[in-house]
């Protein structure tokens, strides 16, 4: 199977922050990599899909850039809501679709 | 729009099974790639298997092979995941999911089951 690797998997900031959070695979997945918040006691929500596509509704202060194995998801100007659990997964390898460790996004 | 609505929280005891479902509403099941994850308790997600509508079969996570069951019945747009023997580690909040509708992801997600594995 394909491991993922986030870090950091903890990360203390301040509204209006400028955040970066990395994803290594352990294999080229070209761009098969999607980003999903997940809040406390929710379900998770995708953010951006294909490394770089913005899902529908998700503000244009996320974005996602990266291909072959290394992925970075930035949010530009933390906001209060911003603040949960981030997770990459990759959807290159259709037989196990795995998801990396999670990256905490807690307030300073 | 996809909307999935699971069933409710489950007890159950080590050695028994569990079918958790997920019924779909805004598409046709038969039109769908529905995906099951899970989570412990403060743990992170971990992907089971789902539909890969191309090829008409189900995918399973290796780990759960030979435990898991992922069905649908398209006459009520509700698909279904049974684990069996269940273990304590298998206590968890399970998710159905759907790939691919709008991106190449898991785009529309249900509320969550919990299941308690407890004697």
């Amino acid at each position: 199977d394909i491991q993922l690797t986030q870090s950091p998997s903890f990360l203390s900031a301040s509204v209006g922050d400028r955040i970066t959070i990395t994803c290594r695979a352990s294999q080229g997945i070209s761009n098969d990599l999607a980003w999903y918040q997940q809040k406390p006691g929710k379900a998770p929500k995708l953010m951006i899909y294909a490394a770089s596509a913005l899902h529908s509704g998700v503000p244009s202060r996320f974005s996602g850039s990266g291909s072959g194995t290394e992925f970075t998801l930035t949010i530009s100007g933390l906001q209060p809501e911003d603040f949960a659990t981030y997770y990459c997964q990759q959807l290159n390898s259709y037989l196990a679709l795995t998801f990396g460790g999670g990256t905490k996004v807690e307030i300073k | 729009q996809v909307h999935l609505v699971q069933s409710g929280t489950e007890v159950k005891k080590p050695g028994a099974s569990v079918k958790v479902s997920c019924k779909v509403s805004g598409y046709s099941l038969t039109e769908l790639s529905l995906h099951w994850v899970r989570q412990a308790p403060e743990k992170g997600l971990e992907w089971m298997g789902g539909f890969d509508r191309e090829d008409d079969k189900t995918i399973y996570a290796q780990s759960l092979q030979g435990r898991v069951t992922m069905t649908e019945d398209s006459s009520t747009d509700t698909a279904y995941l049974e684990v069996s023997s269940l273990r304590s580690e298998d206590a968890a909040v399970y998710y159905c999911a759907t790939l691919g509708v709008v991106g190449a992801a898991l785009d529309f997600w249900g509320q969550g089951t919990l299941v308690t594995v407890s004697s």
